[in-house]
């Protein structure tokens, strides 16, 4: 398998401007994370899916942010209007989970720079 | 005050020395514990996966959870330049508790190995 898929691997864009993250994971993977990650606040939990559904989304910071999954093999993080703040590398996950307990695998993340 | 706590560092050895690394959680519903590497502008990598308390030992790695104290750690013996790398702790909650599938991460530890 190729592992979890993420595009763009960098994005800069003008401030206001919509941003939208891609992500593609691992086949019969169940759960999908995406994940921001800066210095100062280490890697936070923005929202989570359960076979495509959100189960939560308490970590997306503002209205400004969504994330969708229409299907198993594809999510999106969506961010509009962005901000500078909103600077960080976004990373998405997944596993697959039976008994409990998770092995997620991380894409390679998209570092994204709002000017 | 965070679910999960671990001491950002960073953290600088001799080559060769033990490294013990440390996080600390408040949420008695964690039973899985893992431990992810992340270089440079790398996504992180699962290194360790422990379930409940005990050690687990793989190669010049071990892991140790103590659930009374809320407390885990990684061990790595003989350390390499190698090994320099952000060390992040991560945790989730039991199959049919709450939240179940939520990865919560620690803050990360910076370790450098000086040759």
């Amino acid at each position: 398998d190729a592992g979890v898929i993420q595009s763009p691997r960098h994005e800069v864009t003008e401030m206001g401007q919509e941003v939208t993250l891609r992500c593609k994971p691992i086949s019969g993977h169940d759960y999908l994370f995406w994940y921001r990650q800066t210095m100062m606040r280490g890697l936070e939990l923005l929202i989570y899916f359960n076979n495509n559904v959100p189960i939560d989304d308490s970590g997306m910071p503002e209205d400004r942010f969504s994330a969708k999954m229409p299907n198993a093999s594809f999510s999106t993080l969506k961010i509009q209007p962005s901000e500078p703040r909103d600077s960080a590398v976004y990373f998405c996950a997944s596993s697959f989970q039976r008994q409990g307990g998770s092995k997620a695998f991380f894409g390679q993340g998209t570092r994204l720079t709002v000017v | 005050q965070k679910e999960v706590e671990q001491d950002p560092g960073p953290l600088s050895v001799p080559e060769g020395a033990i490294v013990s690394l440390n996080c600390t959680y408040s949420n008695s519903a964690f039973q899985y514990f893992m431990w992810y590497r992340q270089y440079s502008r790398k996504g992180p990598e699962l290194l360790m996966y422990t379930y409940s308390s005990g050690n687990k030992e793989d190669g010049r790695f071990t892991a140790q959870v103590d659930k009374s104290s809320k407390y885990i750690s990684l061990f790595i013996r003989d350390s390499q330049p190698s090994d320099s790398a952000t060390y992040l702790c991560a945790m989730t909650a039991a199959h049919g508790s709450g939240n179940t599938g939520k990865l919560i991460f620690g803050q990360g530890t910076t370790l450098q190995v000086k040759p």
